[in-house]
């Protein structure tokens, strides 16, 4: 099984700033890999597939990028609406599996 | 527009069995591979099984391998998780999700609201 390790745990960002958040797989997993947003209370939404690729509805101040073991996700100016927390998910193997998330809070 | 509508959760016994299921409307159910996914009370996302479109395929993690059963049918646009012998660890909210392209993709878009199942004595 891929082992998916995201850092940090939790991440205090002002409004404004920049947002950096990583993920390392235990092996590659080629560019197959997504990432999700989970507001409170609210089911997870697809963020980015194929390690760079936008989903619909999800502003330009989102870009992830990465390969093989290493990724991230950057949040350019971070919003009210983006404190969230974000998983990584690897689908290049079986099982499926997840990051353990990063919260994102307002500093 | 899509919507995934999850249903059959609820409070069981350990040892217990459930049902789940998810109604799907907006898009073509029949053309698209399905999962289930879970999240313990203030845990992560943990994938459970997945369904190829047509039925033929099915994968399972290992934590319900034997225990759960992943099933579809096309005609009423419905995906459904048969539980067994459920643990106090299975408890969760279960997500169905749909796969996000038409061609096997393994990513989720969209996700159903949840249901809760709860194991416990």
């Amino acid at each position: 099984e891929i082992v998916m390790t995201q850092s940090p745990a939790t991440l205090s960002v002002s409004p404004g700033e920049r947002a950096t958040l990583s993920c390392r797989a235990s092996q590659s997993v080629g560019s197959n890999l997504a990432w999700y947003q989970q507001r409170p209370g609210q089911a997870p939404r697809l963020l980015i597939y194929g390690a760079s690729t936008r989903a619909t509805g999800f502003p330009a101040r989102f870009s992830g990028s990465g390969s093989g073991t290493e990724f991230t996700l950057t949040i350019s100016s971070l919003q009210s609406e983006d404190f969230a927390v974000y998983y990584c998910q690897q689908y290049n193997n079986w099982p499926i599996t997840f990051g353990q998330g990063t919260r994102l809070e307002i500093k | 527009q899509v919507q995934l509508v999850e249903s059959g959760g609820g409070v069981v016994q350990p040892g217990g069995s459930l049902r789940l299921s998810c109604a799907a409307s907006g898009f073509s159910f029949g053309t698209y591979g399905m999962h289930w996914v879970r999240q313990a009370p203030g845990k992560g996302l943990e994938w459970v099984a997945f369904i190829r479109y047509d039925g033929r395929d099915k994968y399972y993690a290992d934590s319900v391998k034997g225990r759960f059963t992943i099933s579809r049918d096309n005609s009423k646009n419905t995906l459904y998780l048969q539980m067994n012998s459920l643990r106090p660890e299975d408890t969760a909210v279960f997500y169905c999700a749909k796969d996000h392209a038409a061609r096997p993709s393994n990513y989720f878009d969209p996700w159903g609201q949840g249901t809760l199942v709860t194991v416990s004595s």
